[in-house]
């Protein structure tokens, strides 16, 4: 989906380096989301941000870290990345505040952590 | 907790040929329910979701998925596949403070 936008595609890094992954979105959405996928497991919620002040810890969020610079822009950080961070990583977005709410996906970023 | 089962890891199916992919999910109030799907190299779309009323939904590219809440089950179905369905496709249920939770996963191959 154009409307939610990651950059980099693909990164490769070395293992205590810090890295940036970025997300942004011309939904207009105040909802957004970092996940991981890994094979056999799924997606896995890391972080999210509900508004640009509300920061929440997902179910993996030990080796990350947020900021949400404004409505439109969520990034997520590896401060020392290490070789099991290796994933492709979904950010997302949603509107309102309403359980039944649809989440629209950016197309990835794959990471390789050496 | 809520929690979602994909019970198939992979399926292999003919093009042209009905496709059924399987979910369970665990939860005591009505679920809100998603299929997502994953090209190759693509982030993730939705193909469709269940939130109340009718049990069968109708979602983009020919999918359906019935929700029985007896077997606490919400199947995606598609009567004849073709070979671009070839994909992975994820059920999601939505958890308490509105995240998503997803099953692992079922990879679908199309054979000519």
């Amino acid at each position: 989906d154009a409307d939610v936008t990651q950059t980099p595609r693909n990164r490769i890094t070395k293992t205590g380096k810090r890295i940036m992954l970025e997300c942004s979105q011309t939904k207009g959405h105040d909802r957004m989301y970092w996940y991981r996928q890994d094979p056999g497991l799924g997606l896995r919620l890391i972080y999210y941000s509900f508004d640009v002040k509300d920061i929440n810890k997902g179910e993996i969020s030990d080796g990350y870290s947020v900021s949400r610079q404004a409505q439109a822009k969520f990034s997520l950080s590896l401060e020392s990345a290490i070789p099991n961070q290796t994933a492709l990583y979904f950010c997302a977005t949603s509107d309102l505040g309403q359980a039944q709410e649809t989440q629209y996906f950016g197309p990835g970023t794959r990471l390789l952590v050496l | 907790a809520q929690s979602v089962t994909q019970p198939d890891i992979h399926i292999t199916v003919s093009e042209g040929a009905s496709l059924e992919l399987r979910c369970n999910y665990s939860y005591g109030a009505t679920p809100y329910l998603f299929w997502y799907v994953q090209s190759p190299g693509q982030g993730l779309q939705l193909l469709l979701k269940y939130f109340s009323g009718d049990t069968l939904v109708q979602g983009i590219k020919g999918f359906e998925a019935e929700f029985k809440r007896s077997q606490s089950s919400f199947n995606l179905r598609k009567p004849s596949v073709h070979w671009s369905d070839a994909a992975e496709y994820f059920c999601a249920v939505v958890t308490l403070g509105y995240k998503l939770s997803f099953g692992a996963g079922t990879t679908v191959t199309v054979r000519a």
